[in-house]
């Protein structure tokens, strides 16, 4: 089983800030996404990362997956409160099947 | 709105009894996959289905059982319930077998056992 550490665990920031979130394991990923869960909702696809060293960005999102594509980084610029949510990481390895990290929960105070 | 519909989205039980939790998949989808999500253990995988056929098998008791049918539509039974069961069950979509692990989810099952 793939194990995927994420950290930090909780993350309370003010309006403004920028942040970084991180998705580690030991293990090596043909493919990665990150996903945000709302309160009472399921999670919801934000990007997926297929190569080492690869960087995406959606808006004020950055993704960018490891060279050696075993870990991956969610940076937010400026977070404003309608970040806040769970931010989880999904790896692909030798099974297809998306092993999900425990996720980073991020609140942004207005 | 993803397009995958889950229902119930929440249901209140007590131990011992059986319940049934229903997915459509997002039209097209061939794939269904069920997660349980819990504070402890974060989302775990329990069992894929493509087409009809079980695919994939997580960390799935024995209590617990799915299928799909022939209009794709999935069900999860779980029996005996404990209170450990208490949960949120997700099901989510993807167009083949996930090759590139995007899926899509739904709202969720909320499942308390009492």
């Amino acid at each position: 089983t793939q194990l995927l550490e994420q950290s930090p665990q909780f993350l309370s920031i003010q309006e403004g800030e920028n942040l970084t979130v991180y998705c580690n394991s030991s293990s090596v990923f043909s493919s990665l996404q990150w996903y945000r869960q709302e309160p009472g909702e399921g999670p919801v696809l934000l990007v997926t990362v297929v190569t080492g060293g690869e960087v995406k960005k959606l808006k004020r999102l950055t993704f960018q997956f490891g060279d050696a594509r075993k870990d991956s980084s969610l940076h937010i610029t400026a977070a404003q409160p309608g970040d806040t949510g769970l931010y989880l990481c999904a790896g692909q390895g030798g099974s297809y099947i998306p092993t999900f990290g425990r996720g980073t929960s991020l609140i942004v105070h207005p | 709105d993803s397009g995958v519909t889950q229902t119930p989205k929440h249901l209140i039980t007590a131990t011992g009894q059986r319940v049934t939790l229903r997915c459509s998949p997002r039209s097209g989808d061939l794939s269904v996959y069920w997660y349980q999500q819990s504070l402890d253990q974060g989302l775990q995988f329990l069992i894929q289905y493509y087409n009809g056929e079980e695919r994939a098998k997580g960390n799935i008791l024995e209590r617990f059982s799915a299928q799909q049918f022939p209009d794709l539509h999935s069900e999860l039974n779980l029996s005996s319930l404990e209170l450990g069961d208490s949960a949120l069950y997700f099901c989510a979509s993807s167009v083949g077998d996930s090759y590139t692990g995007e899926l899509f989810f739904g709202e969720g099952s909320r499942l308390t056992v009492l």
